[in-house]
């Protein structure tokens, strides 16, 4: 079946630091990829998405690439705020009918001052 | 538009009880999926409605069951609850299966003593 393997955490960087966290993930077939994240007390909100080999998914600073090849797709931001304080979760999953989403187990990042 | 909204945010059972979660998923979506999220195990699948049939079921006792409505909102219920429970429950709905993501929502928090 799928799997995802998440870097471990927690990651803990100072405020304005680079932020990466890696995925990797093993699928049958051509998956789409899903960063989502999940702030304390809360479910989780899609982050940023790809479809396709090469596409780079955004949104609120985050960037990640769809790397086919290394079957990788890392979670990355240039300054990280204490608001990015959360767990961030990788999730490839298959399209083309009843396929379930495959979750990493979560990435948790703190954001200090 | 209105999110995901579960119902209730928080419960209390008693071991040997039984209780019922709702979710009622954002207007149009039609596939609504069940997690057990608990700190040691991670987001666990339970089971993906769509059309009021269930296309997928993860690896949960049959103490675990669910339903969808015409209308698209979905119970689970849980029968004999034992302490190992205990998890922050989630729904999340999508327009379709496939690769579009999910919308989450805050989740229930089950605590079983």
């Amino acid at each position: 079946g799928d799997s995802v393997t998440q870097m471990e955490g927690p990651v803990t960087l100072s405020e304005e630091a680079f932020l990466t966290i890696n995925c990797t993930y093993t699928a049958t077939g051509y998956p789409s990829l899903f960063w989502y994240v999940q702030y304390p007390g809360e479910g989780l909100q899609l982050l940023l998405k790809a479809t396709k080999a090469d596409d780079k998914g955004s949104n609120k600073g985050f960037e990640a690439t769809y790397r086919k090849e290394t079957t990788s797709f890392h979670l990355e931001k240039g300054s990280v705020q204490v608001s990015d304080s959360a767990v961030y979760f990788c999730a490839p999953q298959n399209s083309g009918g009843y396929q379930k989403v495959t979750f990493g187990t979560g990435t948790k990042l703190q954001v200090i001052p | 538009k209105a999110g995901v909204t579960q119902t209730p945010r928080y419960l209390i059972k008693t071991r040997g009880q039984q209780v019922t979660l709702s979710c009622s998923p954002i207007s149009g979506h039609r596939s609504v999926s069940w997690y057990q999220q608990t700190p040691g195990q991670g987001l666990q699948f339970l089971f993906e409605y769509f059309s009021e049939t269930q296309r997928n079921k993860g690896n949960f006792p049959g103490r675990f069951s669910g339903r969808q409505f015409s209308n698209s909102r979905s119970e689970m219920n849980v029968s004999t609850l034992e302490l190992g429970d205990s998890a922050l429950y989630l729904c999340a709905s999508s327009f379709k299966l496939g690769a579009d993501g999910y919308t989450f929502g805050s989740g229930t928090r089950l605590t079983v003593v």
